[in-house]
C-alpha cells in the first residue's frame, strides 16, 4: 500500500535552533516528493520539489534531502524562527495521477 | 495578483442542503485541483481538472461534483450534504498538470455540516 508517513508529529524547539522533519514513503513507481509549509488557517505553501536524480535542494532556510534508495526524505531547517511555527507536510507523487500527502509535523517555535 | 482565491472562507450547513465551494486563480495555470482536509489525515484529492474542459476523479469524489467554468474557475458542488463532508476545502492550481509544477493554494473554505 502506497503510504506516506512523518515524524515527529509535533515537535518544539527553541528559536535560533536547527531541527530536522522525516518523511519516509512507500509509494511506487515514484515521480517527486514535496515538502509544504502550512500556517494555521491558511493554504500549503510549496518548499521545494524533487525528482528522483535530485538529492538535495534548498529554499533559503530550508534545505530538503531525498534518499531514492531508502524512500526516505528530510526537511532540515537552519536557525529557527518564530515565523516557522506551522505543519510541514511532505508528498510524494507517483507517475500516475496520484498524490500522497503525509499528516504533517507541527512545529511550534518558542523564544 | 491575487492567486488561488476561494468564497466562501466559511460555511455551515444542515444535513441534505446543497452549496457551491467557487475557487477561481488568476496566475494562467491550466491544471486545477480540489482537495479535503480532515484532522489526523493528510490531504486528500476529490477532484482535478487538467485543462479546461475536462475534470477526472480523485481519491474521494463520492458526493461532489465539479466544473472547470473557465480556464480560471473552478467550483465544487455538495448536492445533498452531509455530517461526513464536514471539512476544510482546499482549491489548488499548478501550471505544469499532475506531472509537476507547484501547486499554489487557496487559503481554504471550513465548512461544517450539522
Amino acid at each position: 500500500k502506497n503510504q506516506v508517513e512523518q515524524s515527529p508529529q509535533s515537535l518544539i524547539i527553541l528559536e535560533g535552533k536547527n531541527c530536522t522533519l522525516q518523511c519516509n514513503y512507500t509509494v511506487s513507481p515514484f515521480s517527486n516528493l514535496r515538502w509544504y509549509k502550512q500556517d494555521t488557517g491558511r493554504g500549503p505553501v510549496s518548499l521545494t520539489i524533487m525528482t528522483f536524480s535530485e538529492n538535495t535542494k534548498s529554499n533559503g532556510r530550508y534545505t530538503a534531502t531525498l534518499d531514492a534508495d531508502t524512500k526516505q526524505s528530510s526537511l532540515h531547517i537552519t536557525a529557527s524562527q518564530l515565523s516557522d511555527s506551522a505543519s510541514y507536510i511532505c508528498v510524494v507523487k507517483d507517475t500516475g495521477n496520484q498524490f500522497y500527502f503525509g499528516t504533517g509535523t507541527s512545529l511550534t517555535v518558542i523564544p | 495578483n491575487a492567486g488561488v482565491t476561494q468564497t466562501p472562507k466559511f460555511q455551515v450547513l444542515k444535513t441534505g442542503q446543497s452549496m457551491t465551494l467557487q475557487c477561481a486563480q488568476d496566475m494562467n495555470h491550466n491544471s486545477m485541483y480540489w482537495y479535503r482536509q480532515d484532522p489526523g489525515m493528510g490531504l486528500r484529492l476529490i477532484y482535478y481538472s487538467a485543462s479546461e474542459g475536462t475534470t477526472d476523479k480523485g481519491e474521494v469524489p463520492n458526493g461532489y461534483n465539479v466544473s472547470r467554468l473557465n480556464k480560471r474557475e473552478f467550483s465544487l458542488r455538495l448536492e445533498s450534504a452531509a455530517p461526513s463532508q464536514t471539512s476544510v476545502y482546499f482549491c489548488a492550481s499548478s501550471e505544469g498538470g499532475l506531472a509537476g509544477g507547484v501547486q499554489y493554494f487557496g487559503p481554504g473554505t471550513r465548512l461544517t455540516v450539522t
